[in-house]
């Protein structure tokens, strides 16, 4: 399977822990995104990464997320000091350049208790 | 107003009915358009692009109307797996992709 694969699937934390999740994009692909997804909402715009750079960041992400993507292959996305508001679904997406498509992976799917 | 608009629904329509829904667009320098599919608790999937001239792929048609800032998606002849949620995402600038927050789909047999 040559798609975008997320890792772990489920994630299920106590409040004020910390959390990674990681994305492996298309290998021909060199813009991956990363979005969270609540329910009845479309997807909201976290960060992106052109290779290896991150190129932008959502104002609205605090200082307890950050994402990396090392060698402009796999990323990984840490939120520090988990909050119940973070409960969400959180998406990776890769795509080949500007305006092209995106394909996403099967999410991973965070739970804060 | 929201950069990106849909009709939350949910639609409710007999199998083999044709269903339409609409997606505004705010900012006229939207560059690409897509609709995606979504079903319940999984990642959205690339259901078509749509092209200026509209583009029709099997029962699914879309249409982009830039004067009046919206696409359009058309399913003729609808089957029960096409249930789902149906999100449209338009590109701006270099890398911003505006979500809608999905119009719900049910098809009853």
């Amino acid at each position: 399977d040559t798609g975008v694969s997320q890792d772990p699937r489920h994630k299920i934390t106590k409040r004020g822990q910390n959390v990674t999740f990681r994305c492996d994009p298309i290998s021909e692909h060199n813009r991956l995104y990363w979005y969270r997804q609540t329910l009845g909402q479309g997807p909201e715009f976290l960060t992106y990464f052109q290779n290896e750079a991150q190129l932008e960041k959502s104002r609205l992400l605090s200082d307890r997320f950050s994402a990396e993507r090392p060698k402009g292959s796999f990323s990984t996305l840490e939120i520090q000091r988990t909050e119940q508001g973070d409960s969400a679904m959180y998406l990776c997406a890769s795509s080949r350049g500007v305006n092209e498509k995106l394909f996403f992976g099967s999410g991973t799917q965070l739970s804060v208790l | 107003r929201k950069e990106v608009e849909q009709d939350p629904g949910p639609f409710n329509v007999p199998e083999g009915a044709t269903v339409a829904f609409n997606c505004t667009y705010s900012n006229s320098a939207s560059q690409s358009f897509f609709w995606y599919r979504q079903d319940c608790r999984k990642e959205p999937k690339l259901l078509m692009s749509v092209y200026s001239s509209g583009n029709e792929d099997g029962r699914f048609t879309a249409q982009l109307n830039r004067a009046s800032q919206y696409i359009s998606l058309l399913i003729r002849d609808s089957k029960l797996s096409d249930s789902a949620t149906y999100l449209c995402v338009v590109t701006i600038g270099n890398y911003q992709l505006i979500w809608g927050a999905g119009t719900k789909l049910i098809i009853k047999p």
